[in-house]
């Protein structure tokens, strides 16, 4: 079965480091997402992406955080000079088109120490 | 005022019990997710709807379109079915998550 992976699946980082989280969606889908979710609450939407451009983002999203697709199979998120309040687990989302089944990655735990 | 309101935020259940998770939305979707979150925190989607009923083993999750209400039910629940129930949205590119049910069922 066609599954999104993302990598890694832990990281710790110090406060004001740059993180990567990559994600790798299901080879044919064209529509990527990024969620986070906060220990104990819940899924907050970050950004969506389609045609290699962002085409919806939160106001959570701001100019610390980036999303790219380097290569045409990876997507990045990548989030400049981490805070404690980044804490959280990284969910990466992708589907084929807007009316078909969305897929999820086990997500990425962010700890900013 | 939110999109999706799902109910009730926490149920506790006996093994054996009939489980039902309510989710009303606002707004036209194309497709309702169901979705499963374990303690460990993956997200598996059980269940993608756009009208009628689907069953898959013990769950059935429904949807009324005209209403915008779905429920998601779970019969002969089990322990191994606690998790965090998470209702989602499909409308236009948009995927939107509800606040999600917590689900303990005690043996």
């Amino acid at each position: 079965e066609p599954e999104v992976t993302q990598t890694p699946s832990h990281q710790v980082t110090q406060m004001g480091q740059e993180v990567i989280l990559r994600c790798v969606p299901i080879s044919n889908h064209l529509y990527f997402y990024w969620y986070r979710q906060i220990l104990g609450q819940k899924v907050e939407f970050l950004v969506s992406f389609y045609n290699n451009e962002i085409s919806e983002k939160s106001e959570i999203f701001d100019d610390q955080f980036s999303v790219e697709r380097p290569d045409g199979s990876n997507f990045t998120l990548k989030i400049r000079s981490t805070k404690l309040e980044d804490s959280a687990m990284y969910f990466c989302a992708s589907r084929g088109d807007s009316n078909t089944e969305a897929f999820f990655g086990q997500g990425t735990r962010l700890t900013v120490v | 005022k939110n999109e999706v309101e799902q109910s009730p935020q926490n149920l506790t259940a006996q093994e054996g019990e009939f489980i039902t998770i309510n989710c009303s939305y606002s707004v036209g979707i194309s497709a309702l997710h169901w979705l499963q979150q374990h303690p460990g925190g993956g997200i598996v989607s059980l269940f993608m709807l756009s009208s009628g009923k689907k069953k898959h083993g013990r769950l059935i999750a429904t949807i009324n379109i005209q209403e915008k209400h779905s429920s998601l039910h779970i019969t002969a629940s089990h322990p191994r079915d606690s998790a965090v129930y998470i209702c989602l949205l499909s409308y236009g590119n948009k995927l939107v998550f509800g606040a999600g049910t917590i689900l303990r069922v005690k043996s």
